[in-house]
């Protein structure tokens, strides 16, 4: 168990719709990272945060969008979904700015139909 | 852009045996660090070991060990007398951090399959 937990595990939803990911970081860790795991692409760095303020961004598409709470724990909006948005959704968390002692939730599993 | 690439898709070894992975990359920055990371059957990503660039020095965890050959831009794994708990998928990946932001590249994994 790593420490970060992320809610839903399993999520099923339509084309069009929108869904909110939840993560909540590790005890004391200020930095919050999302990635997206298909089976096409890989697992694709989305977008970071470190302590409220967005902080670095990847490959994350328009309809995508994230934020960091004051309580540190972070969502993942997904808008307008489509069926190549199925995948898993991996939140991590480190004690820093940097990713270079990460660890990583179990993931959110998105499909989408 | 940087790029990480693992050219072996999958890999098998017996138990107790050694097996190494393949990844190279491709960056122009001179300061980064690299890793590899298991994804067991739970999915759960689990970091291995960690190399920061501008240590010379192979890093080593018990019985995972890396070769990084910062000229070549290549950084295997080797996996020394192997467990059926080993089999999962491994990724490579790459961090870099400059302008600002923070660039972190995954591989395309590898598939490792532990035969009793």
């Amino acid at each position: 168990d790593s420490g970060v937990t992320q809610t839903p595990k399993h999520l099923i939803t339509a084309t069009g719709q929108r869904v909110t990911l939840r993560c909540s970081p590790r005890s004391g860790d200020l930095s919050v990272y999302w990635y997206q795991q298909s089976l096409d692409q890989g697992l694709q760095f989305l977008i970071q945060y470190y302590n409220g303020e967005e902080r670095a961004k990847g490959n994350i598409l328009e309809r995508f969008s994230a934020q960091q709470f004051p309580d540190l724990h972070s969502e993942l909006n997904l808008s307008s979904l489509e069926l190549g948005d199925s995948a898993l959704y991996f939140c991590a968390s480190s004690v820093g700015g940097n990713a270079y002692e990460q660890y990583f939730g179990p993931g959110t599993r998105l499909t989408v139909t | 852009a940087q790029t990480v690439t693992q050219s072996q898709p999958e890999m098998s070894v017996q138990e107790a045996e050694t097996v190494t992975l393949s990844c190279t990359y491709d960056t122009s920055e001179s300061d980064y660090y690299l890793f590899w990371y298991k994804q067991p059957p739970s999915r759960q990503m689990i970091l291995v070991i960690r190399q920061e660039a501008y240590k010379q020095q192979n890093a080593t965890e018990n019985r995972f060990s890396v070769n990084f050959q910062k000229a070549a831009k290549s950084f295997s794994l080797k996996i020394s007398d192997s467990q059926l708990g080993d089999a999962a998928m491994y990724f490579c990946a790459y961090r870099a951090y400059s302008g600002g932001s923070e660039k972190l590249v995954f591989g395309k994994g590898t598939k490792l399959t532990v035969n009793p």
